[in-house]
C-alpha cells in the first residue's frame, strides 16, 4: 500500500465550515498528489507537491489549498465547505526509484451537506 | 478539457474471454501511460505502466498495447476472471520539470466477468 494514510477516512460536514484533510507516507518521498474522484469525472487533479514548502495548482484547484511542512505530510484544506465538494478525495506519492510509478492511499470520503 | 479519452463506458465479458479497453490522448509531449484498477471502496492500485519507447508491455494476463502515431493505448485482460470485475483506468503524464507525475485520468471502464 505504498506507506500512505490519509485522515479522516469519512467525514460529513456543513457548508461554509473549513475542512482539512491529511496525507502522509512513511517512505519518504518527494511528490505528492491530491486527487478527487467523481462520478463520470474520473479522477482529477486538485495540487500537488514536489517538495517541502513546493506547491502548485492542478486542474481543479478553486476552492481548494494546500501545505506541506514536512516530507511526510501533505494537507488539503477546504477554505469554507462547499457542495461542490462533495467527493471522495486521494492522496497519492510518485516513487522515482528506478522506473516512476505513483500510488494512491485509500481515500476519504467527504459529503458537505 | 479533456485531454484522455477512454471507451468503452462499461464491459461485459465471460469468464476466460478477453477484455480490452482503449485509451486516446491528445497530448504528445505525455511520456508515461499507467492503468490503475480500482475496487469498490479502494484507492486505485496500479496495475501496469508503458512509456512510448515500447509498443507493448505484459505482465502475466495483463497486456499494454501502445501506438505512438495514433496516440492511442490499449488495455487487454487475457482470461479474464469474476476477480477483474473492478473499475479501470488509464492515464497519462509527462516528466515535465516540476509537473513531473501529474496525471491525466481517463473517466474509467467498468469491467463485470461474468462466471
Amino acid at each position: 500500500d505504498a506507506g500512505i494514510t490519509q485522515s479522516p477516512r469519512h467525514k460529513v460536514t456543513e457548508t461554509g465550515t473549513p475542512v482539512t484533510l491529511r496525507c502522509h507516507q512513511t517512505e519518504n518521498h518527494r511528490y505528492m498528489y491530491w486527487y478527487r474522484q467523481d462520478p463520470g469525472h474520473g479522477l482529477r487533479l486538485i495540487h500537488y507537491s514536489y517538495g517541502v514548502k513546493d506547491t502548485d495548482k492542478g486542474e481543479v484547484s478553486d476552492g481548494y489549498s494546500v501545505s506541506r511542512s514536512k516530507t511526510e505530510d501533505f494537507l488539503l484544506t477546504l477554505e469554507s465547505a462547499t457542495s461542490s465538494q462533495t467527493s471522495v478525495y486521494f492522496c497519492a506519492i510518485g516513487r522515482t526509484s528506478g522506473v516512476y510509478e505513483q500510488y494512491f492511499g485509500p481515500g476519504t470520503r467527504l459529503t458537505v451537506t | 478539457q479533456q485531454q484522455v479519452k477512454q471507451s468503452p463506458q462499461s464491459l461485459i465479458v465471460q469468464k476466460g474471454g478477453i477484455s480490452i479497453i482503449n485509451c486516446a490522448y491528445e497530448n504528445t509531449a505525455f511520456d508515461y501511460f499507467p492503468w490503475y484498477q480500482q475496487f469498490p471502496g479502494k484507492g486505485p492500485a496500479l496495475l501496469i505502466a508503458i512509456r512510448p519507447d515500447v509498443s507493448e508491455k505484459k505482465e502475466g494476463r495483463f497486456t499494454i498495447s501502445f501506438n505512438k502515431s495514433a496516440k492511442q493505448f490499449s488495455l487487454h485482460i487475457m482470461d479474464s476472471q469474476p476477480g477483474d470485475s473492478a473499475t479501470y483506468f488509464c492515464a497519462a503524464s509527462y516528466a515535465g520539470g516540476t509537473s513531473y507525475g501529474k496525471l491525466t485520468f481517463g473517466q474509467g471502464t467498468i469491467l463485470t466477468v461474468h462466471p
